[in-house]
């Protein structure tokens, strides 16, 4: 079946610095979404990517579309303490049902 | 507040007992996604259900486990006969009939004692 994985699996920086992540696939996506998961709470959807190669901002978030379809980046600049928290990709199963599968997920941790 | 809503937030349940999990979707959502989280690990998906129909239960235990999707009403995941190996988070999440995007609930907590 289709696996999502992502790296790094965990990041420590420190505050002001940008941070970079990314997600590949074994197969290839037709949507690639990002999601930011605080402690305690349920995963909130930051970015929707649609089509190969586009970009696409929240903010100081910035997420990427792979040109192979088989990957997706997502950017944080000047990082700020709030934006602590495991960070997921998800996308469909085109291949089956449609469900939503997620990656391995990406843990920041910010210091002052 | 038109989010998805999870209730309990927090539910202890004993050996053997049943837990009964609901969420109601977004307003409007018609298709629903149940997923499971251990502590420090990622979201493990379970079932995927359209109004009154099981599409995907392939991340669903054979035994023990069911949900429902009924035409009125919250979705419910049901989990009989519990173990202590069942205590985790539960999410599930909405979405509509084309867009792709799913928005999560805040998750129901379970501890089995």
């Amino acid at each position: 079946g289709q696996q999502l994985n992502q790296s790094p699996q965990s990041m420590f920086i420190q505050e002001g610095e940008d941070v970079s992540m990314n997600c590949t696939s074994s197969s290839i996506f037709n949507t690639w979404l990002w999601y930011k998961q605080d402690p305690g709470e349920g995963p909130v959807l930051l970015i929707a990517l649609y089509k190969a190669g586009e970009l696409t901002s929240n903010g100081r978030l910035t997420a990427q579309f792979g040109i192979t379809r088989k990957d997706s980046f997502l950017n944080i600049s000047a990082s700020i303490p709030s934006d602590v928290g495991i960070y997921f990709c998800a996308g469909p199963n085109l291949w089956n049902t449609d469900k939503l599968i997620f990656g391995t997920g990406t843990r920041l941790q910010v210091f002052p | 507040n038109a989010g998805v809503m999870q209730n309990p937030r927090h539910l202890v349940r004993r050996r053997g007992q049943e837990a009964r999990l609901r969420c109601s979707p977004m307003k409007g959502h018609s298709h629903v996604y149940w997923y499971r989280q251990l502590p420090e690990e990622g979201l493990k998906f379970m079932v995927y259900l359209q109004k009154e129909n099981i599409i995907d239960e392939s991340g669903m235990p054979k035994e023990r486990f069911s949900a429902e999707f009924p035409k009125e009403g919250p979705s419910i995941l049901r989990i009989q006969q519990v173990v202590r190996g069942d205590s985790a988070a539960y999410f599930c999440a909405s979405r509509g009939q084309i867009n792709t995007e799913a928005f999560f609930g805040q998750g129901t907590r379970l501890t089995v004692v």
